[in-house]
Protein backbone atom coordinates (compact mmCIF):
# COMPACT_ATOMS: atom_id res chain seq x y z
CA UNK A 1 0.00 0.00 0.00
CA UNK A 2 1.25 3.59 -0.89
CA UNK A 3 1.34 5.63 1.87
CA UNK A 4 3.09 8.87 3.72
CA UNK A 5 3.07 9.03 7.05
CA UNK A 6 4.05 12.68 8.73
CA UNK A 7 5.87 13.31 12.04
CA UNK A 8 7.25 16.38 13.73
CA UNK A 9 4.21 18.37 14.86
CA UNK A 10 3.69 20.09 17.87
CA UNK A 11 3.36 22.86 20.42
CA UNK A 12 5.75 25.77 19.70
CA UNK A 13 6.23 29.65 20.60
CA UNK A 14 6.25 32.26 18.04
CA UNK A 15 9.66 32.89 16.70
CA UNK A 16 10.26 28.95 17.12
CA UNK A 17 11.81 26.62 14.69
CA UNK A 18 9.94 22.93 14.16
CA UNK A 19 10.89 20.20 11.61
CA UNK A 20 8.18 18.11 9.87
CA UNK A 21 9.42 14.64 8.85
CA UNK A 22 7.50 13.03 5.71
CA UNK A 23 7.92 8.86 5.44
CA UNK A 24 7.13 7.16 2.11
CA UNK A 25 6.45 3.77 2.01
CA UNK A 26 4.87 1.12 -0.71
CA UNK A 27 6.55 3.60 -3.61
CA UNK A 28 9.81 5.13 -4.36
CA UNK A 29 9.29 9.07 -3.52
CA UNK A 30 12.15 9.83 -5.70
CA UNK A 31 9.83 8.95 -8.58
CA UNK A 32 7.98 11.99 -7.90
CA UNK A 33 7.69 15.75 -6.66
CA UNK A 34 6.23 16.26 -3.32
CA UNK A 35 4.15 18.78 -1.84
CA UNK A 36 3.35 19.98 1.54
CA UNK A 37 -0.26 21.34 2.18
CA UNK A 38 -1.66 22.61 5.52
CA UNK A 39 -5.25 23.33 6.99
CA UNK A 40 -5.42 26.02 9.67
CA UNK A 41 -8.12 24.86 12.00
CA UNK A 42 -11.50 24.89 10.72
CA UNK A 43 -10.42 27.00 6.96
CA UNK A 44 -9.55 25.10 3.70
CA UNK A 45 -6.63 23.82 1.89
CA UNK A 46 -3.40 25.84 1.28
CA UNK A 47 -0.80 24.77 -0.68
CA UNK A 48 2.32 25.23 1.12
CA UNK A 49 5.84 23.99 -0.71
CA UNK A 50 6.83 21.44 -3.45
CA UNK A 51 10.23 20.26 -4.21
CA UNK A 52 11.59 18.31 -7.69
CA UNK A 53 12.55 14.50 -7.38
CA UNK A 54 16.07 15.47 -7.73
CA UNK A 55 15.32 18.61 -5.08
CA UNK A 56 16.70 21.32 -8.00
CA UNK A 57 13.70 22.78 -7.70
CA UNK A 58 11.60 24.03 -4.91
CA UNK A 59 8.83 26.36 -4.90
CA UNK A 60 6.91 27.81 -2.13
CA UNK A 61 3.92 29.87 -1.29
CA UNK A 62 4.80 33.98 -0.72
CA UNK A 63 3.43 33.75 2.74
CA UNK A 64 6.35 31.32 4.10
CA UNK A 65 9.36 32.46 1.63
CA UNK A 66 12.40 33.40 4.04
CA UNK A 67 10.91 31.30 6.74
CA UNK A 68 10.41 27.64 5.51
CA UNK A 69 12.63 25.15 3.73
CA UNK A 70 11.61 21.75 1.64
CA UNK A 71 14.04 19.19 1.31
CA UNK A 72 14.38 15.12 0.60
CA UNK A 73 16.39 12.46 1.20
CA UNK A 74 16.12 9.87 -1.59
CA UNK A 75 17.92 7.16 0.71
CA UNK A 76 15.59 7.50 3.12
CA UNK A 77 12.35 7.48 1.06
CA UNK A 78 11.58 11.31 3.15
CA UNK A 79 10.54 14.86 2.44
CA UNK A 80 11.01 17.51 5.40
CA UNK A 81 9.61 20.92 5.88
CA UNK A 82 11.86 23.22 8.25
CA UNK A 83 9.84 25.54 9.72
CA UNK A 84 11.48 29.02 11.14
CA UNK A 85 10.19 32.20 12.46
CA UNK A 86 7.00 31.12 13.27
CA UNK A 87 4.08 32.72 13.44
CA UNK A 88 0.39 32.08 15.19
CA UNK A 89 -0.82 32.21 11.21
CA UNK A 90 1.47 28.93 10.75
CA UNK A 91 -1.21 26.92 13.26
CA UNK A 92 -2.62 24.25 11.08
CA UNK A 93 -2.67 21.06 10.35
CA UNK A 94 0.69 20.02 7.55
CA UNK A 95 0.14 17.41 5.17
CA UNK A 96 2.54 15.78 3.03
CA UNK A 97 1.02 15.06 -0.51
CA UNK A 98 2.79 12.89 -3.68
CA UNK A 99 1.88 14.68 -6.88
CA UNK A 100 0.82 12.62 -9.80
CA UNK A 101 3.97 10.72 -11.46
CA UNK A 102 2.27 11.70 -14.90
CA UNK A 103 2.14 15.18 -14.67
CA UNK A 104 2.58 18.03 -11.69
CA UNK A 105 -0.69 19.18 -13.58
CA UNK A 106 -2.84 16.21 -12.59
CA UNK A 107 -2.16 17.40 -8.41
CA UNK A 108 -1.14 15.28 -4.90
CA UNK A 109 -2.93 11.80 -5.90
CA UNK A 110 -1.70 10.24 -2.83
CA UNK A 111 -1.72 12.30 1.32
CA UNK A 112 -0.65 11.49 4.57
CA UNK A 113 -2.38 11.72 7.46
CA UNK A 114 -1.41 15.19 8.72
CA UNK A 115 0.49 16.31 11.72
CA UNK A 116 -0.45 19.14 13.73
CA UNK A 117 1.65 22.56 14.26
CA UNK A 118 0.39 24.68 17.26
CA UNK A 119 2.22 28.24 17.16
CA UNK A 120 1.15 29.75 20.39
CA UNK A 121 2.76 31.11 23.83
CA UNK B 1 -1.87 35.23 -8.75
CA UNK B 2 -4.53 32.99 -9.69
CA UNK B 3 -7.53 33.22 -7.24
CA UNK B 4 -10.38 29.78 -7.42
CA UNK B 5 -13.48 30.95 -6.13
CA UNK B 6 -16.54 27.90 -5.28
CA UNK B 7 -19.89 28.44 -4.57
CA UNK B 8 -22.20 27.50 -3.10
CA UNK B 9 -19.78 27.22 0.27
CA UNK B 10 -22.59 25.21 2.17
CA UNK B 11 -24.72 22.50 0.08
CA UNK B 12 -27.80 20.90 1.85
CA UNK B 13 -28.91 17.79 -0.27
CA UNK B 14 -31.64 15.12 -0.13
CA UNK B 15 -30.50 11.60 -0.19
CA UNK B 16 -30.75 10.78 -3.95
CA UNK B 17 -30.73 13.61 -5.34
CA UNK B 18 -28.27 15.42 -7.60
CA UNK B 19 -25.32 18.19 -6.56
CA UNK B 20 -23.43 20.28 -8.11
CA UNK B 21 -20.39 22.65 -7.16
CA UNK B 22 -19.00 25.62 -9.11
CA UNK B 23 -15.52 26.60 -9.17
CA UNK B 24 -14.49 29.33 -11.34
CA UNK B 25 -10.81 31.09 -11.63
CA UNK B 26 -9.51 34.42 -12.05
CA UNK B 27 -7.63 33.31 -15.00
CA UNK B 28 -7.57 30.68 -17.55
CA UNK B 29 -6.60 27.75 -16.75
CA UNK B 30 -5.77 26.33 -20.47
CA UNK B 31 -2.45 25.01 -20.46
CA UNK B 32 0.14 25.73 -23.70
CA UNK B 33 -0.36 22.16 -24.40
CA UNK B 34 -4.03 22.44 -25.13
CA UNK B 35 -5.48 20.82 -21.67
CA UNK B 36 -7.10 21.95 -18.24
CA UNK B 37 -5.37 21.41 -15.08
CA UNK B 38 -8.55 21.34 -12.71
CA UNK B 39 -8.40 18.85 -10.11
CA UNK B 40 -11.56 18.36 -7.36
CA UNK B 41 -10.73 16.73 -3.96
CA UNK B 42 -13.18 15.24 -1.79
CA UNK B 43 -12.17 15.67 2.50
CA UNK B 44 -14.78 13.54 4.67
CA UNK B 45 -14.71 14.43 8.20
CA UNK B 46 -11.85 13.99 10.24
CA UNK B 47 -9.94 12.50 7.06
CA UNK B 48 -7.20 13.63 4.73
CA UNK B 49 -8.22 14.80 1.17
CA UNK B 50 -8.43 12.42 -1.54
CA UNK B 51 -8.30 14.06 -5.00
CA UNK B 52 -11.52 12.64 -7.12
CA UNK B 53 -11.32 14.01 -10.54
CA UNK B 54 -7.96 15.17 -12.51
CA UNK B 55 -7.44 16.88 -15.80
CA UNK B 56 -11.11 18.21 -15.60
CA UNK B 57 -13.10 15.35 -15.96
CA UNK B 58 -11.03 11.79 -15.24
CA UNK B 59 -12.02 10.05 -12.15
CA UNK B 60 -9.51 8.35 -9.72
CA UNK B 61 -9.25 4.73 -9.22
CA UNK B 62 -12.37 3.55 -7.03
CA UNK B 63 -14.40 6.92 -7.44
CA UNK B 64 -17.93 6.11 -8.06
CA UNK B 65 -18.92 7.24 -11.41
CA UNK B 66 -21.77 9.39 -10.33
CA UNK B 67 -19.47 11.79 -9.72
CA UNK B 68 -18.23 13.57 -12.78
CA UNK B 69 -16.44 17.12 -13.58
CA UNK B 70 -17.01 19.43 -16.36
CA UNK B 71 -16.25 22.70 -17.21
CA UNK B 72 -13.66 24.98 -19.70
CA UNK B 73 -11.61 28.32 -19.41
CA UNK B 74 -12.27 29.75 -16.24
CA UNK B 75 -15.95 28.03 -15.06
CA UNK B 76 -15.70 24.03 -14.05
CA UNK B 77 -18.47 22.00 -12.30
CA UNK B 78 -18.28 18.72 -10.38
CA UNK B 79 -21.45 17.33 -10.33
CA UNK B 80 -23.26 14.28 -8.07
CA UNK B 81 -26.15 12.57 -9.75
CA UNK B 82 -27.33 10.85 -6.91
CA UNK B 83 -25.69 11.86 -3.41
CA UNK B 84 -25.45 8.83 -1.12
CA UNK B 85 -24.38 9.56 2.99
CA UNK B 86 -21.04 8.49 2.07
CA UNK B 87 -20.22 11.61 -0.04
CA UNK B 88 -20.68 14.01 3.35
CA UNK B 89 -17.62 16.60 3.88
CA UNK B 90 -16.12 19.31 1.79
CA UNK B 91 -14.90 19.49 -1.68
CA UNK B 92 -12.15 21.62 -3.11
CA UNK B 93 -11.11 22.32 -6.54
CA UNK B 94 -7.26 23.10 -7.41
CA UNK B 95 -5.55 24.32 -10.36
CA UNK B 96 -2.83 22.87 -11.47
CA UNK B 97 -2.47 24.65 -14.95
CA UNK B 98 -0.39 28.18 -13.10
CA UNK B 99 2.68 25.71 -12.08
CA UNK B 100 4.67 25.75 -9.66
CA UNK B 101 2.38 27.03 -7.69
CA UNK B 102 -1.42 25.00 -6.72
CA UNK B 103 -4.45 27.24 -5.45
CA UNK B 104 -7.18 25.85 -4.13
CA UNK B 105 -10.35 27.07 -3.79
CA UNK B 106 -12.44 27.73 0.01
CA UNK B 107 -14.33 24.30 -0.07
CA UNK B 108 -17.99 23.60 -0.47
CA UNK B 109 -19.52 22.10 2.08
CA UNK B 110 -21.97 19.53 1.62
CA UNK B 111 -23.47 17.83 4.44
CA UNK B 112 -27.35 15.99 4.03
CA UNK B 113 -30.66 17.32 4.45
Amino acid sequence: EEQLVESGGGLVQPGGSLRLSCAASGFTSSNHWMSWVRQAPGKGLEWVANIKQDASEKYYVDSVKGRFSISRDNTKNSVYLQMNSLRAEDTAVYYCARVDVVLWGYGMDVWGQGTTVTVSS
Amino acid sequence: DVVMTQSPLSLPVTLGQPASISCRSSQSLVYSDGNTYLNWFQQRPGQSPRRLIYKLSNRDSGVPDRFSGSGSGTDFTLKISRVEAEDVGVYYCMQGTHWPSYTFGQGTKLEIK
